[in-house]
């Protein structure tokens, strides 16, 4: 069955960085945009960016350019997400999910904590 | 970009009510919709794909439609199971914007 595994989330300084990442398994890893979406407590969903099947497309949400960078390796079956200059607006649940244009399946999510 | 805004933001119903969620874009858009279930704690589940396609698995009682600017969420008899929260999610190439999200509490 499909699964996703997010992984990498923890406490972390305001200014500093955090690389998440997303094991995938029961699918063909390499035959699907990814996705990912963040959840701060309380709030509603927030898209953040999504990667094409070979990695060559990737498209960020305003919030996050430039500080934000998803990559993939198809042969690891793995996301990425390196987040840099974190702030205290990043704290939330980091979700990976299959899909560009919508996920039809999700991880559990991964609690990244931007505190001091 | 596209906003979304859905409402209510909660809703009070009770079980065998017909329930309906309204999206409204900010400007017309010929990219997709979809709408997401999602209960305290776990991650959200795919319920219905561009604008009205039924997810495998998912309830018929559950339905999508829409165009243009609005689009709507229908249960058609509302479950105890149904009770959580809802949330539509537009696509174009470039982005993917969800709405605030609604709130279905039990009446």
């Amino acid at each position: 069955q499909v699964q996703l595994v997010e992984s990498g989330g923890g406490l972390v300084k305001p200014g500093g960085s955090l690389r998440l990442s997303c094991a995938a398994s029961g699918f063909t890893f390499s035959d699907y945009y990814m996705t990912w979406i963040r959840q701060a407590p309380g709030k509603g969903l927030e898209w953040l960016s999504y990667i094409s099947s070979s990695g060559t497309t990737i498209y960020y949400a305003d919030s996050v350019k430039g500080r934000f960078t998803v990559s993939r390796d198809n042969a690891k079956n793995s996301l990425y997400l390196q987040m840099n200059s974190l702030r205290a607006e990043d704290t939330a649940v980091y979700y990976c999910a299959r899909g560009g244009s919508y996920s039809d399946y999700w991880g559990q999510g991964t609690l990244v904590t931007v505190s001091s | 970009d596209i906003q979304m805004t859905q409402s209510p933001s909660t809703l009070s119903a009770s079980v065998g009510d017909r329930v309906t969620i309204t999206c409204r874009a900010s400007q017309s858009f010929s990219g997709w919709l979809a709408w997401y279930q999602q209960k305290p704690g776990k991650a959200p589940k795919l319920l219905i794909y561009k604008t009205s396609n039924l997810e495998f698995g998912v309830p018929s009682r559950f339905s999508g439609s829409g165009s243009g600017t609005e689009f709507t969420l229908t249960i058609s008899s509302l479950q105890p199971d149904d009770f959580a929260t809802y949330f539509c999610q537009h696509y174009n190439v470039y982005s993917l914007t969800f709405g605030g999200g609604t709130k279905v509490e039990i009446k």
